[in-house]
């Protein structure tokens, strides 16, 4: 079965400090690559996304995201985080082989950043 | 636009109890799908539908139910609660289901079976 796997479950961080969030998936063919945040209290919403073309994709609020095909992986990446990152983070994966939007959700990252 | 909306946003059922979660969205979106959300695993797609009239399983569709008569409508139903069913319960939509979607979640309903 295609998998999804967040290997870091909780993350704590100072105000200012680098993040990386890992995402690896089960191989499978073409991909659609996403991560969702949710805030605390909030739905969760559409931070990046990833089809085709340049590997490095930038989303909202300084979030970017490395593509790389060779490691199966999606990490998420910010140079600096900020208090209100405090979030849970989901990376999802969708297989272009499905039939319909079937998306493969990791377990979730939850962040929590100190000021 | 009010986007995805969910109902109710709490509820407490007893084992054995059926209720109906509500989700209705107003930008037209052809397709639907519910998820549930536990701790550690993510979330797990529960049923879809590709338009009115057509509902599918997803990944943990046991002790389910879904239809779509009208485009602005998803309810779930649960026949006879259980325990297991304790869950965060997300609705979503998106334009059409393609792979390349992005998917608009309401805020949730946060159901607790006794």
């Amino acid at each position: 079965a295609q998998s999804v796997s967040q290997h870091n479950h909780h993350v704590i961080l100072s105000e200012a400090a680098s993040l990386e969030l890992g995402c690896n998936y089960s191989y499978g063919g073409t991909v659609n690559l996403f991560w969702y945040v949710q805030y605390p209290g909030q739905h969760l919403q559409l931070l990046l996304k990833y089809f085709s073309g340049d590997p490095l994709v930038k989303g909202i609020k300084g979030f970017e995201a490395e593509f790389i095909k060779s490691k199966f992986s999606f990490n998420l990446r910010k140079p600096s985080v900020q208090w209100s990152d405090t979030a849970e983070y989901f990376c999802a994966v969708n297989w272009n082989n499905n039939a319909g939007n079937m998306l493969t959700f990791g377990g979730g990252t939850r962040l929590m950043v100190k000021p | 636009n009010a986007g995805v909306t969910q109902t109710p946003k709490f509820q407490v059922l007893k084992t054995g109890q059926s209720m109906t979660l509500q989700c209705a969205q107003d930008m037209n979106h052809e397709y639907m799908s519910w998820y549930r959300q536990d701790p550690g695993m993510g979330l797990r797609l529960i049923h879809y539908s590709v338009g009115a009239g057509i509902t599918d399983q997803g990944e943990v569709p046991n002790g389910y139910n879904v239809s779509r008569s009208t485009t602005e409508d998803f309810p779930l139903r649960l026949l006879s609660a259980a325990p297991s069913q304790t869950s965060v319960y997300f609705c979503a939509s998106s334009l059409d289901g393609s792979s390349t979607d992005t998917q608009y979640f309401g805020p949730g309903t946060r159901l607790t079976v006794l």
